[in-house]
């Protein structure tokens, strides 16, 4: 039931965009994404309800289709602190443990 | 606001000897809690969770167990440790539905244990 995330690293300049994907072959209550830097615990950065709620940092932006169970993540104009692992997390059920993929690597250059 | 602790942040253990790690939450009621393993360069396992005090689900048979003998404290614990336990631990906190009628279930992390076993 591990949700799979495409692509598995990105290598991008500072200023260009990057998404990243997320599918889960069950019905989806949530998705949860958040970006671990080397050494540190996963930090938050945005939720998405089914019914279209959605919460998180003023930057990042997120869709959730609940027709395909599908997430993406959007990160434009990137920065350097943009460096880092992504991982998105589902929950099936409002009170449920989340499941995260295995992350995508993002390397953001000068 | 919430809060989550975990203690030692680093731990240096010889194969076979005995493990604690403590989670705690401050700011928050009838959270539910859970323990991930993160090995070096690899993602986030789920180890345990639990709803309520007493209460854990096991989501991977080894030789970790996890207890929870107050509301807003979760310990994980082993007898006997394997090099193969070596690992990030983290606790993570989520608001549980006695938390209130929000229906957001945002998940937080704890600043995570390094456990090497040598």
């Amino acid at each position: 039931q591990q949700p799979v995330q495409s692509p598995q690293a990105v290598i991008l300049r500072e200023g260009e965009d990057a998404v990243i994907n997320c599918s889960s072959s069950k019905a989806l209550y949530s998705v949860h994404w958040y970006r671990q830097k080397h050494g540190e615990a996963p930090v938050f950065l945005m939720i998405l309800l089914k019914g279209g709620e959605q919460k998180g940092h003023e930057k990042i932006s997120a869709s959730f289709n609940e027709k395909k169970q599908q997430s993406s993540l959007y990160l434009t104009a990137s920065q350097l602190s943009y460096s880092g692992t992504y991982f998105c997390g589902t929950g099936i059920r409002r009170d449920d443990k989340i499941i995260f993929g295995k992350g995508t690597r993002l390397h953001i250059l000068p | 606001s919430q809060t989550i602790h975990q203690w030692p942040a680093t731990l240096v253990q010889p194969v076979g000897s005995p493990l604690s790690l403590e989670c705690t939450v401050e700011g928050t009621s009838n959270p539910n809690l859970y323990w991930y393993r993160q090995a070096a360069g690899r993602g986030l396992q789920l180890l345990f969770y639990s709803v309520g005090i007493g209460q854990i689900s096991s989501e991977v048979p080894q030789n970790l167990s996890a207890s929870r003998p107050q509301d807003r404290q979760f310990i994980l614990s082993s007898k006997k440790l394997l090099l193969s336990d070596s690992g990030f631990y983290l606790c993570a906190w989520m608001g549980g539905l006695a938390g209130g009628p929000s229906s957001y279930n945002e998940q937080f992390f704890g600043p995570g244990t390094r456990l090497t076993v040598l």
